[in-house]
C-alpha cells in the first residue's frame, strides 16, 4: 500500500533562517506531488506541484521554493523565511490526473 | 484555471439530523473529477466522496451524498443521520489536468 511521510510535525523558526521541508512517497511509481499551505482557519492555497523528476510547477509567486530531486521525494525550501511564512504545510500525491489526492500528516511552522 | 467557492464559512447541525454543504466551481476543462475532503481537528485530510463528472448519476458513501449539477456547476455534500465524529472543516476540491484546488471550507458543528 502507498504511504506518505512528511517531516518535521512541527517546527519554529527565526525571521531570515532557511527551511526545509521534506515529503516521500512510498508504494508508488511517478505519483503527482504537490505543497499546500494552509493559514489558520481557512482553506489549501496550492503551492507547487510536480507531475516528474525536476519538473516543478509554481502556484503562487513567494518565498518558497520546490526541487523534486527523486521520484517521489518532493522538498519545499526557503533561503530567508519572513513571518508571513507560518502556516501548516502539507504535503499531498496523486496518481496522475483527475484522481484524489492523498495527504502527509502536515507540518506546523511557526516563524518568530 | 479552476475556482471554487464555498459560500458558508460555518455551519450547524443537530445530531441524528441531515445537513447540505454547498459548493460551486468554474472550470475551462471538459474532463474533470469532483471530492469533498474533511478535516477534523486532527488536521489531517480524509477522502469523503467522490463524483466523476461524466457521470449523470449521484456519488453516494453510506450516510454521505452527493448534489452535482454539471451545467449549474453545483456540487453540494449531503450528510444524513450527522453522527458527532462528523464534526470538521470540510472541502470542496474539483481535480483537473495534473492539479487539485480547493475552496476555503465549511466549518461543521454538531450539537448533541
Amino acid at each position: 500500500s502507498q504511504t506518505i511521510h512528511q517531516w518535521p510535525a512541527t517546527l519554529v523558526q527565526p525571521v531570515g533562517s532557511p527551511l526545509s521541508l521534506e515529503c516521500t512517497v512510498e508504494g508508488t511509481s511517478n505519483p503527482n506531488l504537490y505543497w499546500y499551505r494552509q493559514a489558520a482557519g481557512r482553506g489549501l492555497q496550492l503551492l507547487f506541484y510536480s507531475v516528474g523528476i525536476g519538473q516543478i510547477s509554481s502556484e503562487v509567486p513567494q518565498n518558497l521554493s520546490a526541487s523534486r530531486p527523486q521520484d517521489r521525494q518532493f522538498i519545499l525550501s526557503s533561503k530567508k523565511l519572513l513571518l508571513s511564512d507560518s502556516g501548516f504545510y502539507l504535503c499531498a500525491w496523486s496518481a496522475g490526473a483527475w484522481t484524489e489526492a492523498f495527504f502527509g500528516q502536515g507540518t506546523r511552522l511557526t516563524v518568530v | 484555471a479552476q475556482t471554487v467557492t464555498q459560500s458558508q464559512p460555518e455551519m450547524s447541525v443537530q445530531e441524528a439530523e441531515t445537513v447540505t454543504l454547498s459548493c460551486t466551481y468554474d472550470t475551462s476543462e471538459s474532463d474533470y473529477y469532483l471530492f469533498w475532503y474533511k478535516q477534523p481537528p486532527s488536521r489531517q485530510m480524509i477522502l469523503v466522496i467522490r463524483q466523476e463528472a461524466y457521470k449523470q448519476q449521484n456519488a453516494t458513501e453510506n450516510r454521505f451524498s452527493v448534489n452535482f449539477q454539471k451545467a449549474a456547476k453545483s456540487f453540494s455534500l449531503k450528510i444524513s443521520d450527522s453522527q458527532l465524529g462528523d464534526a470538521a472543516m470540510y472541502f470542496c476540491a474539483p481535480a483537473g489536468n495534473e492539479k487539485l484546488t480547493f475552496g476555503t471550507g465549511t466549518r461543521l458543528t454538531i450539537i448533541p
